[in-house]
C-alpha cells in the first residue's frame, strides 16, 4: 500500500516563526503536492513538484516555499508564520504515468495553528 | 482555468437509503479525468471512484456509482444502501494531464454527508 506520512498531526506556532511541514512517501512517486484545506473552500493547491529539486507554484503560493532535495520527501516552509495561515495542510503524491490518470494518495494532514 | 462546483454543502441520508451528491465542472478540454474523494472525520482522504472523460460508460465501485453527463459537464455520485461508515466529506475533483506530467487536481468545496441511523 502507498503510504504518505506527515511529520505532525497537530502543530502550534507563534506569529513570525519559521515553520517546516514535512511529507514523506514510500512509493517512489515522482509527483508530490501540498494543499491547504479550509472549511467552505475545499482543497487549494499551494505548490507541487514533479521531480527532485523541481517545483511549481499552485493557486495560492504566497507566504509559502517548498523544498524537494530527495524524491521521497517534500517540505512546505512558512518563512514567517501569520495567523491567516492557520489551516489544515495536506500532502499528496502520485506517479507520473504517460497517457493515464494519476491517483493522488494523501497523507493524514497537519493541523497548524498560528497564535 | 477549470472550476468544480459542489452545490450541496451538507446532506443527510437515512441508513440503507440512497443519496446522490452533485458536481458540475467547467472546462474547455476534451481529455480529462474526474474523481470523487472521501474524507472521513479525522481520517485520511481516499479515492472513491474515478471516471475517464473519453469513456461513455459510467463508473461503478460496489455501492458507489457515478452519473457522468459530459455535454452537461455534470458528474454526480450515487451512494446506494448508505452505511454509517459513509459519513464523511466528499470532494469532487477534476484532473487535466499537462505536458510536465504532474497531473494537478482541482477540487470542489466539498459536501458533508451524514448517515443517520
Amino acid at each position: 500500500d502507498v503510504k504518505v506520512t506527515q511529520s505532525s498531526r497537530y502543530l502550534v506556532k507563534r506569529t513570525g516563526e519559521k515553520v517546516f511541514l514535512e511529507c514523506v512517501q514510500d512509493m517512489d512517486h515522482e509527483n508530490m503536492f501540498w494543499y491547504r484545506q479550509d472549511p467552505g473552500l475545499g482543497l487549494r493547491l499551494i505548490y507541487f513538484s514533479y521531480d527532485v529539486k523541481m517545483k511549481e507554484k499552485g493557486d495560492i503560493p504566497e507566504g509559502y516555499s517548498v523544498s524537494r532535495e530527495k524524491k521521497e520527501r517534500f517540505s512546505l516552509i512558512l518563512e514567517s508564520a501569520s495567523t491567516n495561515q492557520t489551516s489544515m495542510y495536506l500532502c499528496a503524491s502520485s506517479s507520473r504515468l504517460a497517457g493515464g490518470y494519476n491517483e493522488q494518495f494523501f497523507g493524514p494532514g497537519t493541523r497548524l495553528t498560528v497564535l | 482555468a477549470q472550476t468544480v462546483t459542489q452545490s450541496q454543502p451538507e446532506m443527510s441520508v437515512q441508513e440503507a437509503e440512497t443519496v446522490t451528491l452533485s458536481c458540475t465542472y467547467d472546462t474547455s478540454e476534451s481529455n480529462y479525468y474526474l474523481f470523487w474523494y472521501k474524507q472521513p472525520p479525522s481520517r485520511q482522504m481516499i479515492l472513491v471512484i474515478r471516471q475517464e472523460a473519453y469513456k461513455q460508460q459510467n463508473a461503478t465501485e460496489n455501492r458507489f456509482s457515478v452519473n457522468f453527463q459530459k455535454a452537461a459537464k455534470s458528474f454526480s455520485l450515487k451512494i446506494s444502501d448508505s452505511q454509517l461508515g459513509d459519513t464523511a466529506m466528499y470532494f469532487c475533483a477534476f484532473m487535466k494531464p499537462n505536458g510536465a506530467g504532474s497531473y494537478q487536481l482541482t477540487f470542489g468545496k466539498g459536501t458533508k454527508l451524514s448517515v443517520i441511523p
